[in-house]
């Protein structure tokens, strides 16, 4: 079945760093891939998506890259924020199932 | 727009209990889904509805049901409530036709069962 790997957390970087966070899945067909963001109690929100090979999502600077090659959807932002502190999601959806297979997440704090 | 709003915010309730939850979808979308969030299993699908109809299932015991109606809103119920129930549960919104491209997530119902 489908999954999605993420990098394990938590991450804790000072604020201007760079960030990234490497995601992986497996699934069959071509899944469409996304980046969700869940601020403390809070519900998530779609940071980012993309839905077919070497697409680049992007959105407040965070960016990523559908590599169908290496099966991987890593977040990268250049410079992080304060701001920027949360739990991130990579999330897949594949063929006809209406559905979002999540990874575990990865928590981040970004210290001034 | 609207955003996807789900109601209550939190909620109490004692082992055995039933409970139901409410999700009203963005205007415009006719499928809702809904997953359950805890600590140790992470984000789980439950099921999803479109246009009043169960079109996906997790896999979740019969416990867990919901329905949608005509304008879109759906509700979860949960029966016979077991501690292990206690969660985030979210609600997704998305349009249900053609490709899946995207779905917007409510702020969550927070359940506690004690």
């Amino acid at each position: 079945g489908d999954s999605v790997t993420q990098m394990e957390g938590p991450v804790t970087l000072s604020e201007e760093a760079f960030l990234t966070i490497n995601c992986t899945y497996t699934a069959t067909g071509y899944p469409s891939l996304f980046w969700y963001v869940q601020y403390p109690g809070e519900g998530l929100q779609l940071l980012l998506k993309a839905t077919k090979a070497d697409d680049k999502g992007s959105n407040k600077g965070f960016e990523a890259t559908y590599r169908k090659e290496t099966t991987s959807f890593h977040l990268e932002k250049g410079s992080v924020q304060v701001s920027d502190s949360a739990v991130y999601f990579c999330a897949l959806a594949s063929g006809s199932a209406r559905q979002l297979t999540f990874g575990s997440g990865t928590q981040l704090t970004v210290l001034p | 727009k609207a955003g996807v709003t789900q109601t209550p915010r939190y909620l109490i309730k004692t082992r055995g209990q039933q409970v139901t939850l409410s999700c009203s979808p963005i205007s415009g979308h006719r499928s809702v889904s809904w997953y359950q969030q805890t600590p140790g299993q992470g984000l789980q699908f439950l099921f999803e509805y479109f246009s009043e109809t169960q079109r996906n299932k997790g896999n979740f015991p019969g416990r867990f049901s919901g329905r949608q109606f005509s304008n879109s809103r759906s509700e979860m119920n949960v029966s016979t409530l077991e501690l292990g129930d206690s969660a985030l549960y979210l609600c997704a919104s998305s349009r249900g036709e053609g490709p899946f491209t995207e779905a917007f997530f409510g702020q969550g119902t927070r359940l506690t069962v004690v």
